[in-house]
């Protein structure tokens, strides 16, 4: 199975201030396709995981362009340009470029 | 809009089979490049992925649960059964619906609420 690795693990941030966050593959996530198969998601606290970004860069529907993800191969980012109090919550990487899809462990973001 | 609902037994005994029901709306399972599938989050805030079921009735599972796993659907009364046998105090955990649109990249884009199963005697 290919093993997902995000950092930092906690991430606390002030308001209004940018937050990034790393996510590292065990192998290539990029398919023969020319598809990079990783997406973010975030679970809010007592709700389920929401979909934030999906092919390593693209934002789903109604995701606020405050939230970009970029990186290529193994190494990936998740950057929030301006970070708002509903922003707390657990972030996961997830690769779906092989079966079983596999998720990082998850990285807490907490408001200072 | 697409909504899904899990729904079962929210307590089961070790060696017992556990079936769990989702119930979706807003899309036919019939169409293209669609799936269903399941995630359990355990206690820790882990993801697991567990297993999928396609538009045309293809099925993935995790590997290392395929011998106690099944998944089917039921397309006129839009719903994805799940079945996991001799459950474990290990299954213990939140189990969630997911309707992906893989065909368009997107693997998990709508979650159910999720149904908290504890395996306990």
């Amino acid at each position: 199975d290919i093993v997902m690795t995000q950092s930092p693990l906690s991430l606390p941030v002030t308001p209004g201030e940018p937050a990034s966050i790393s996510c590292r593959s065990s192998q290539s996530l990029l398919h023969a396709n020319g598809y990079t198969y990783l997406e973010w998601y975030l679970q809010k606290p007592g709700q389920s995981p929401q979909l934030l970004i999906y092919l390593g860069s693209e934002r789903a529907s109604g995701v606020p362009d405050r939230f970009s993800g970029s990186g290529s191969g193994t190494d990936f980012t998740l950057k929030i340009s301006r970070v708002e109090a509903d922003d707390v919550g657990l972030y996961y990487c997830m690769q779906a470029r092989q079966t079983p899809p596999t998720f990082g462990q998850g990285t807490k973001l907490e408001i200072k | 809009h697409i909504t899904l609902k899990e729904s079962g037994p929210t307590l089961v005994r070790p060696t017992q089979t556990l079936t769990l029901t989702c119930t979706f709306s807003g899309f036919s399972l019939n169409t293209r490049g669609m799936g269903v599938g399941w995630i359990r989050q355990t206690p820790g805030k882990a993801l697991e992925w567990l297993t999928l079921i396609y538009w045309d009735d293809d099925k993935r599972y995790r590997s290392s649960l395929e011998n106690r796993l099944t998944i089917t659907k039921d397309t006129s009364r839009n719903q994805v059964v799940l079945t996991m046998t001799n459950m474990d105090p290990v299954d213990t955990a939140t189990y969630y619906c997911v309707h992906s649109s893989y065909a368009s990249g997107k693997y998990f884009d709508f979650w159910g609420q999720g149904t908290l199963v504890s395996v306990s005697t």
